[in-house]
């Protein structure tokens, strides 16, 4: 089974502002099945981007996904007000899947 | 338009075996390579991916919840059944399903794309 560790676990920032999330496998995530969730308050997770760095519909292009192997970056490259939530990273497409810890971005 | 809603008890006392459906819209299970998750968040923690089925009724369980789920589909009725047997406080979650699809002709499996907007169980006794 694939663990997902995700750093930092909280990243205060200001709306303007770049942020970058890491998710790191304990063993490479096949053909990139590495995907990103955007999580806020009472609401089902949305998906921002699949296959590593394709973003899902209606993701607007300041979400930005990298990486292959074990190593993988969400990049929101100017913040909204409307980002401050919690993203998870998840491995899929083989017969186990997971789910990373999540990191929580709030305003500074 | 897919949607998913999740419905089931709202609280389960331990030891006794929860049973969640998913109804869904806009797809059927009954389409090559169309799956549904099953997903739990407690509160205030992660999210953890429980069991998956697909079209062909491949199915797949988390490891360490294998022993105690089962996860089935009725096509006819557009609904995938997950049940939970021994139930303890640690299982009080919200439990979403979701939508998720193998693409024949890329070769690649899709992540969830569709949720469900969630159930919330309780465990108590």
């Amino acid at each position: 089974e694939i663990v997902l560790t995700q750093s930092p676990g909280t990243l205060s920032l200001s709306p303007g502002e770049r942020a970058t999330l890491s998710c790191r496998a304990s063993q490479s995530v096949s053909s990139s099945y590495l995907a990103w969730y955007q999580q806020k308050p009472g609401q089902a997770p949305r998906l921002l981007i699949y296959g590593a760095s394709s973003r899902a519909t209606g993701i607007p292009d300041r979400f930005s996904g990298s990486g292959s192997g074990t190593d993988f970056t969400l990049t929101i490259s100017r913040l909204e007000p409307e980002d401050f939530a919690v993203y998870y990273c998840q491995q899929y497409g083989s017969s186990l899947y997971s789910f990373g810890q999540g990191t929580k971005l709030e305003i500074k | 338009q897919i949607t998913l809603k999740e419905s089931g008890p709202t609280l389960v006392k331990p030891t006794q075996t929860l049973t969640l459906t998913c109804t869904f819209s806009g797809f059927s299970l009954s389409t090559s390579g169309v799956g549904v998750g099953w997903i739990r968040q407690p509160p205030g923690k992660a999210l953890e991916w429980l069991a998956l089925i697909y079209w062909n009724d491949d199915k797949r369980y988390s490891p360490s919840l294998k022993s105690r789920l089962t996860i089935t589909k009725d096509t006819s009725k557009n609904q995938v059944v997950l049940t939970m047997t021994n139930m303890d406080p640690v299982d009080t979650a919200t439990y979403y399903c979701a939508h998720t699809y193998y693409d024949f002709w890329s070769g690649y499996y899709s992540a969830f794309d569709i949720w469900g907007q969630g159930t919330m169980v309780t465990v108590s006794s």
